[in-house]
């Protein structure tokens, strides 16, 4: 299986600061032959189910804010907050679907 | 718009069984590969099983292959995963999740989850 790991395992950053986490997998998610990375990002607040954010490692969800964005590709992915909003308090995590699922271990990102 | 509305769920002994269901509403449920995802209290996630859309292919983890099996009945729009011989590391929150890409493991849309609790 690809294992998938995410850094940091917790993050706190001020309102309106940046929030970057990392997901590295254990082999590369991109497959060649239509040059996509097989890669997807979930939110998950309290309580609630993960939320689809991107797919395809950069292509965001409908209804998704524009100040998050994703990116990366082959094994070193990223997930980025660009001005961190109260209701973006969540776990975070990476998911792999080139083979038998995977996901990362999560991110809990906190407010500081 | 896209519902998934697990049930079945519930407390039981360890080597018993369990029947888990998801109805399905909002999109063309034939359609569609569906999966089981758990999440253990307050855990991660771990993909549980896979069903294509037809019913023909199914595949598990490791860790429940030989005890639960994932079916589905698309004329009443519902997936159902009948789990055995139920061990204490079962115990979690069982999502059934709804591919949205064609590849069957991008889980485009979740329910709420039912509630499995192994224990003597």
């Amino acid at each position: 299986d690809i294992v998938m790991t995410q850094s940091p395992d917790s993050l706190a950053v001020s309102l309106g600061e940046r929030a970057t986490i990392n997901c590295k997998s254990s082999q590369s998610v991109l497959y060649s032959s239509n040059n996509k990375n097989y890669l997807a990002w979930f939110q998950q607040k309290p309580g609630q189910p993960p939320k689809l954010l991107f797919y395809w490692a950069s292509t965001r969800e409908s209804g998704v804010p524009d100040r998050f964005s994703g990116s990366g590709s082959g094994t070193d992915f990223t997930l980025t907050i660009s001005s961190l909003q109260a209701e973006d308090v969540a776990v975070y995590f990476c998911q792999q679907y080139y083979s038998t699922p995977t996901f990362g271990q999560g991110t809990k990102l906190e407010i500081k | 718009e896209v519902q998934l509305v697990e049930s079945g769920g519930g407390l039981v002994q360890p080597g018993g069984s369990l029947r888990l269901s998801c109805a399905a509403s909002g999109f063309t449920f034939s359609n569609y590969e569906m999966s089981w995802v758990r999440q253990a209290p307050g855990k991660g996630l771990e993909w549980v099983s896979y069903i294509s859309s037809t019913g023909s292919t199914r595949y598990y983890a490791d860790s429940v292959k030989g005890r639960f099996t994932i079916s589905r009945d698309n004329a009443k729009n519902s997936l159902y995963l009948q789990m055995n011989s139920l061990r204490p590391e079962d115990t979690a929150l069982y999502y059934c999740a709804k591919d949205g890409s064609g590849s069957g493991y991008l889980f485009h849309r979740w329910g709420q989850g039912t509630l499995v609790s192994v224990s003597s």
